[in-house]
């Protein structure tokens, strides 16, 4: 079991707009940051979103991240055949003195 | 360009060790945390260590605390695993990734394979 808590599959049509979310608690999300990291298949992860809702330079706009409380979600918009990829969030725990990730989302694009 | 190469993968038997190495280049290495994240197959990621700039502190998931042992060589832009105790469960793909301790993964290599089996 993940300290950070995903859905295991998401799915949405060309175009769509799909919502992942991450929940965690006070120790993590809570009072850090969160960052989203998108891994498509045979590959490493790569960077997503950083400090809750920036993106690196290079990922596109239709990436966005937001945090409230001790939850997190990412949001995709405009969604496109090679966004089919496994998402993850994480965050710092201070309780547990590391990174923790959420389990991953796997989004299928119909 | 910013690049990670890791090394020292492969098979070994329970209870053996294994020393996994990571070659970076493309920025300054002494001035950036790193870390190790491993994916069982077919599972997620998980944080296994990090470690400072100066390497002065080192950080562990509880999974592996008192068995692995992170440790960096700026002068060879170098980070390394020392797996000591190895368990069925360790079997994983690792990654070396720039960042950790408070800092994004914003870089990742591809990773090298770890299979504990007898």
């Amino acid at each position: 079991q993940s300290v950070l808590t995903q859905p295991p599959s998401a799915s949405g049509t060309p175009g769509q707009r799909v919502t992942i979310s991450c929940s965690g608690s006070s120790s993590n999300i809570g009072s850090n940051t969160v960052n989203w990291y998108q891994q498509l298949p045979g590959t490493a992860p790569k960077l997503l979103i950083y400090s809750n809702n920036q993106r690196p330079s290079g990922v596109p706009d239709r990436f966005s991240g937001s945090k409230s409380g001790t939850s997190a979600s990412l949001a995709i918009r405009g969604l496109q055949s090679e966004d089919e990829a496994d998402y993850y969030c994480a965050a710092w725990d201070d309780s547990l003195n590391g990174w923790v990730f959420g389990g991953g989302t796997k989004l299928t694009v119909l | 360009e910013v690049q990670l190469l890791e090394s020292g993968g492969g098979l070994v038997q329970p209870g053996g060790s294994l020393r996994l190495s990571c070659a970076a280049s493309g920025f300054t290495f002494r001035s950036y945390g790193m870390s190790w994240v491993r994916q069982a197959p077919g599972k997620g990621l998980e944080w296994v260590s990090g470690i400072s700039g100066g390497g002065g502190s080192t950080y562990y998931a509880d999974s592996v605390k008192g068995r692995f042992t992170i440790s960096r060589d700026n002068s060879k832009n170098t980070l390394n695993l020392q797996m000591n105790s190895l368990r069925a469960e360790d079997t994983a793909l690792y990654y070396c990734a720039k960042g950790g301790l408070w800092d994004p993964f914003d870089y990742w290599g591809q990773g090298t394979l770890v299979t504990v089996s007898s």
